[in-house]
């Protein structure tokens, strides 16, 4: 049940651009990623809603395929400060409540 | 600042110990979560509440039990601690707005590291 992020970890470099992706297995209403900084506290990025609303982050962008049940996160012209590890959590029960997480994916961005 | 604290932030204890987690809320949310966390398993639900009258078991709340005492605070018990409880854990709590919690985010606290020898 878990969703399957992809790639597991990216290095990048300043300015380089990458897309992390997460596949679930179940029918989605909502996607939610979040960024979590070593040592620190998950913290929200956006929200994608069936029927495409979108919710969060101005400077990262995302999207959601219903049909495919997937999102995927683009981070453009990255900085230092997108260093961290970025979860995907999908609500099958339409709810926002029972999130199920994906693993994440370290993203590591050199200057 | 609005914030979400846990106490405590760190805590050791031995096999068969009964602990609590503590997590506090000054944001009026209704709201709150209980996770944990392992390397390369992602954040896993434990327990969530709607309100006071309101708890619901997540994804892996065995061995675990909540007390919600006001709609500020929510608490997280071990009742007897075994090792592979060992893992960062987090409160977390969202607002409802337009009638769905899917429009919210969570916010998090800043966690508590337990390890159970």
């Amino acid at each position: 049940q878990q969703p399957v992020q992809s790639p597991q970890a990216v290095i990048l470099r300043e300015g380089e651009d990458a897309v992390i992706n997460c596949s679930s297995s179940k029918a989605l209403y909502s996607v939610h990623w979040y960024r979590q900084k070593h040592g620190e506290a998950p913290v929200f990025l956006m929200i994608l809603l069936k029927g495409g609303e979108q919710k969060g982050h101005e400077k990262i962008s995302a999207s959601f395929n219903e049909k495919k049940q997937q999102s995927s996160l683009y981070l453009t012209a990255s900085q230092l400060s997108y260093s961290g590890t970025y979860f995907c959590g999908t609500d099958p029960t339409g709810s926002g409540n029972k999130l199920v997480f994906g693993a994440g994916t370290i993203l590591r961005v050199k200057s | 600042d609005a914030d979400v604290t846990q106490t405590p932030r760190n805590r050791i204890t031995k096999t068969g110990k009964r602990i609590m987690l503590e997590c506090s809320q000054t944001k009026g949310h209704d709201r709150m979560y209980w996770y944990r966390q392992d390397p390369g398993l992602g954040l896993r639900l434990i327990y969530y509440s709607f309100d006071v009258k309101d708890i619901n078991k997540g994804e892996i709340s065995d061995g675990y039990s909540v007390s919600r005492q006001a709609q500020a605070k929510f608490s997280l018990s071990l009742e007897s601690a075994i090792p592979n409880q060992t893992a960062l854990y987090f409160c977390a709590t969202s607002d409802v707005a337009g009638g769905s919690a899917s429009y919210n985010e969570q916010f998090f606290g800043p966690g508590t590291r337990l390890t159970v020898l």
